[in-house]
């Protein structure tokens, strides 16, 4: 299963666009592009997820490189409960049971 | 509302103690999981269901057990537990290809 490398921790500052890179070189065709977050200690919230094209929600923008080695979370404006854990994760077709989830990038949003 | 609900949201005990974590959906999931997560660390998954009675072993399934005997429920069974299963537990579910439900999390401390 491919795995990912996020940054540990980044700053940004309230109501500007949060990006959030992540590295998934070794992806495969079939494996989605995962992202979750973790606000404290509570459970993880689905974000949005894509495999080749862009995708778009209320919540956030998925960014896939052409390649699909790397992608990029985009918080268009970021509120301060925006402060989390965030977690890219890649899905091996429709397998929840093989994600493996790394450590995350810890992104805080300052006033 | 749809929900994953674990109960309790917080236990301490002693080691060799028996106990139980409830976890609970009321969406017709299929897929269930536990995964523990320590600090600095991602998600450990370490047992998953894909329906009733069909249970498997994730990542770091020793010192728990687990059983489905029912769509909804998948409780998680410490049957002696030792102090290196301190952690925060959650449960999760889904249907078919869809992203993962978590629980609000079991913080769990074994003395």
């Amino acid at each position: 299963d491919a795995k990912t490398t996020q940054p540990p921790s980044m700053d940004c500052a309230e109501g500007r666009a949060a990006n959030l890179p992540c590295n998934h070189s070794t992806i495969s065709g079939n494996e989605y592009v995962y992202w979750y977050r973790q606000i404290h200690s509570q459970g993880p919230q689905y974000i949005i997820h894509g495999l080749k094209n862009n995708e778009t929600n209320e919540m956030a923008s998925l960014i896939i490189t052409e390649d699909r080695k790397s992608s990029t979370l985009i918080l268009p404006h970021a509120t301060l409960r925006d402060t989390a854990v965030y977690y890219c994760i890649v899905r091996v077709g429709d397998s929840n049971y093989q994600l493996i989830w790394g450590a995350g990038t810890k992104l805080i949003i300052k006033p | 509302e749809a929900q994953v609900t674990q109960n309790p949201r917080y236990l301490i005990t002693v080691t060799g103690k028996k106990l139980t974590v409830t976890c609970s959906q009321n969406m017709n999931h299929e897929y269930m999981s536990w995964y523990r997560q320590d600090p600095g660390l991602g998600l450990r998954q370490i047992y998953y269901s894909m329906n009733v009675e069909v249970t498997d072993k994730g990542d770091v399934p020793e010192g728990y057990k687990v059983s489905r005997k029912e769509k909804r429920n998948f409780p998680l069974i410490l049957e002696s537990p030792s102090p290196n299963q301190t952690s925060l537990y959650f449960c999760a579910s889904s249907l078919g290809k869809s992203p993962l439900h978590f629980g609000n999390g079991t913080r769990l401390t074994v003395t």
